[in-house]
């Protein structure tokens, strides 16, 4: 899996779109970016995925830079049940040995 | 609500007692994963099923086991539990076979 890297830590204001960056430059042709985050105490939750082409669901954005390089997870209105720590994982999305490998992921504060 | 529960939520154990921990799943799906979590290491993969009776070890296996004789049950068991066993366990499923995983709440479990 394709190593990715993320800023330790950021924080936004209550109400305004959170951009989370992720770079990943060795991510191979069939590697999708996969984003989770797992708020204190809870198990991680997935939010979105994608290829190439940008991605958007009831919880995030994702947008993904042409060279496919990088990312940035928007969460649009970000509340403060936001806060937690986000992680960004590339890898093949198939089959049943779909260890997900978490690295440190960004700590998102909100702010009320 | 991905539909996954695990028990107990909490336990506390003795060195050299066997525990076995429960993730239990209502959708039927066929691959389920227990992952510990520990300060410093992130999350780490333990065992992975891939169906009823078709388990594997995952990169940190040692000191536990595995079964799966009904879809919608996955054990994993502590034999004889050591100290540097307690951790936070989380169960996942994986419905489609691709990256996304979904969470159990989690097995906080300490060992004396």
């Amino acid at each position: 899996d394709a190593k990715t890297t993320q800023p330790p830590s950021m924080d936004c204001a209550e109400g305004r779109a959170a951009n989370l960056p992720c770079n990943h430059s060795t991510i191979s042709g069939n590697e999708y970016v996969y984003w989770y985050r797992q708020i204190h105490s809870q198990g991680p939750q997935y939010i979105i995925h994608g290829l190439k082409n940008n991605e958007t669901n009831e919880m995030a954005s994702l947008i993904i830079t042409e060279d496919r390089k990088s990312s940035t997870l928007i969460l649009p209105h970000a509340t403060l049940r936001d806060t937690a720590v986000y992680y960004c994982i590339v890898r093949v999305p198939t089959g049943a040995n779909s260890k997900l490998t978490f690295g440190k992921g960004i700590t998102l504060s909100v702010r009320p | 609500d991905a539909g996954i529960t695990q028990s107990p939520r909490h336990k506390v154990t003795e060195t050299g007692t066997p525990v076995t921990l429960r993730c239990h799943q209502t959708e039927n799906h066929r691959y389920m994963y227990w992952y510990r979590q520990d300060p410093g290491h992130g999350l780490r993969l333990i065992h992975y099923s891939y169906g009823v009776k078709d388990t594997d070890k995952g990169e940190v296996s040692d000191g536990y086991s595995v079964s799966r004789s009904k879809t919608e049950d996955f054990l994993l068991t502590l034999e004889s539990a050591t100290s540097s066993q307690t951790s936070v366990y989380f169960c996942a499923i994986n419905p489609s076979g691709g990256g996304e995983q979904y969470f159990g709440p989690g097995t906080r479990l300490t060992v004396t």
